[in-house]
């Protein structure tokens, strides 16, 4: 039982590029999320997912893209990357209707050039 | 606007003693209120999930009150060690909403 799983742990894009963000969860959770932490900022919610097929947006989704075509996997795509996005990325899976504890993957940290 | 404060400034106590932090919220219905401990280049660990209608609840050395008059949660955690030492967040589930809001923690230090 691996949890939550986070890929890449780091990653050096340039302005302008695109990347997907992975995130896979063994735990059979309904409740995905994707969060960006920023320093002095604490956890932003960026988008969430409470279902395959169903995705919502929270707080700060400009700019990222979500899709959930399994339970398993809730990846993250950052369209055209931007200097505003450098950030640690958490995803995080919980059980039904994402209103108990939340398990968190790694994290991937991101810098934009 | 919604909002969800902690003490911004690092909480520095001795070992053996109580710490106790805050968790003020504005313009929220919570349905449950979360702890979590995060460590340096960490993912968050939840510690405790408190509902609207518990006014306390205990985990070992960990107590959590919620008071929803004052909008409130104080998380304590008795007889501190230094391995207690990190940043602790606090997260809101809206009843309108199914998402997580958090806080932007406070650091506690523990000092032996």
């Amino acid at each position: 039982n691996a949890g939550v799983t986070q890929t890449p742990k780091f990653q050096v894009l340039k302005t302008g590029q695109s990347m997907t963000l992975q995130c896979a969860q063994d735990m059979n959770h309904e409740y995905m999320s994707w969060y960006r932490q920023d320093p002095g900022m604490g956890l932003r919610l960026i988008h969430y997912s409470v279902g395959a097929g169903i995705t919502d947006q929270g707080e700060v989704p400009n700019g990222y893209n979500v899709s959930r075509s399994t339970t398993e996997d809730f990846p993250l795509r950052l369209l055209s990357a931007a200097p505003s996005q450098t950030s640690v990325y958490f995803c995080a899976s919980s059980g039904p209707r994402g209103g108990r504890e939340q398990y968190f993957g790694p994290g991937t940290r991101l810098t934009v050039t | 606007s919604q909002k969800i404060e902690q003490n911004s400034e690092a909480l520095n106590i001795q070992e053996g003693k109580t710490a106790t932090l805050t968790c003020n919220y504005t313009n929220y219905s919570p349905a449950y209120l979360q702890w979590y401990r995060q460590d340096p280049g960490r993912g968050p660990v939840f510690l405790l999930l408190i509902r609207e209608n518990e006014k306390e609840k205990r985990k070992e050395r960990l107590k959590v009150t919620f008071d929803t008059t004052l909008k409130q949660s104080l998380f304590h955690i008795t007889a501190s060690q230094p391995a207690d030492s990190a940043t602790y967040l606090c997260a809101l589930m809206d009843t309108g909403r199914r998402a997580l809001t958090f806080g932007s923690g406070t650091r506690l230090q523990v000092q032996p």
